[in-house]
């Protein structure tokens, strides 16, 4: 079955203050990995799609990266208006593909 | 703008009442697809399309219908609600990719409280 687990659930970070989230998964046949941002009310937004291990995306101050078992999403210096819900998921098979969906890490940053 | 509009944004029912959670897109996407998202769990899907007359069954179907009469649209059917179905919904949207993964656009959501 496919599974996708993400953490921490929540990080506190100053603005400045470097850090990473973790997105750990498991699934068949790998398509692509996303991240989304999610504000709260507001429904998810694209950030990235990784689709092999090695790969890195990056976009102002966040960069994405994939292994065979997890990927990560990076954040440089910070700033409020990071403030947001990071959401993962996985896509697997061919046709109309299914995500998997992780069940996010909520990111506060301080001024 | 292009993109996916839900409606209503907030509804509030009582058990055993009916409604119908509507979504529209206006980027000519063949698939769309319908979502729930409660705390502490990851988005889950109910339902999806892959073209206009075709629908199927996701995650967590029961107690939902959809149908898809057009490519824009994709409405979702409460038929007897329940405390359980008590949510935040999200449409999403997205094209038919020959490689690649497809890109969801989703809906700002509409938020389902079933007394």
């Amino acid at each position: 079955e496919d599974q996708v687990t993400q953490s921490p659930e929540a990080l506190r970070l100053q603005e400045g203050e470097s850090s990473s989230l973790n997105c750990s998964y498991t699934v068949s046949g790998l398509r692509g990995l996303f991240w989304y941002r999610q504000d709260p009310g507001k429904g998810p937004e694209f950030l990235f799609t990784l689709y092999s291990a090695g790969e890195e995306k990056e976009k102002e101050r966040l960069k994405a990266t994939l292994t065979k078992k997890e990927s990560f999403l990076h954040i440089t210096a910070p700033k409020p208006e990071d403030s947001a819900t990071y959401l993962c998921a996985v896509q697997a098979g061919t046709g109309f593909q299914k995500l998997v969906f992780g069940t996010g890490t909520r990111l506060l940053v301080s001024p | 703008n292009a993109g996916v509009t839900q409606t209503p944004k907030f509804q509030v029912l009582k058990t055993g009442q009916s409604m119908t959670l509507q979504c529209a897109q206006d980027m000519n996407h063949e698939y769309m697809s319908w979502y729930r998202q409660d705390p502490g769990m990851g988005l889950r899907l109910i339902h999806y399309s892959v073209g206009a007359g075709i629908t199927d069954q996701g995650e967590v179907p029961n107690g939902y219908n959809v149908s898809r009469s057009t490519t824009e649209d994709f409405p979702l059917r409460l038929l007897s609600a329940a405390p359980s179905q008590t949510s935040v919904y999200f449409c999403a949207s997205s094209s038919r990719q020959s490689i690649g993964a497809n890109v969801l656009t989703f809906g700002a959501g509409s938020r389902l409280t079933v007394l």
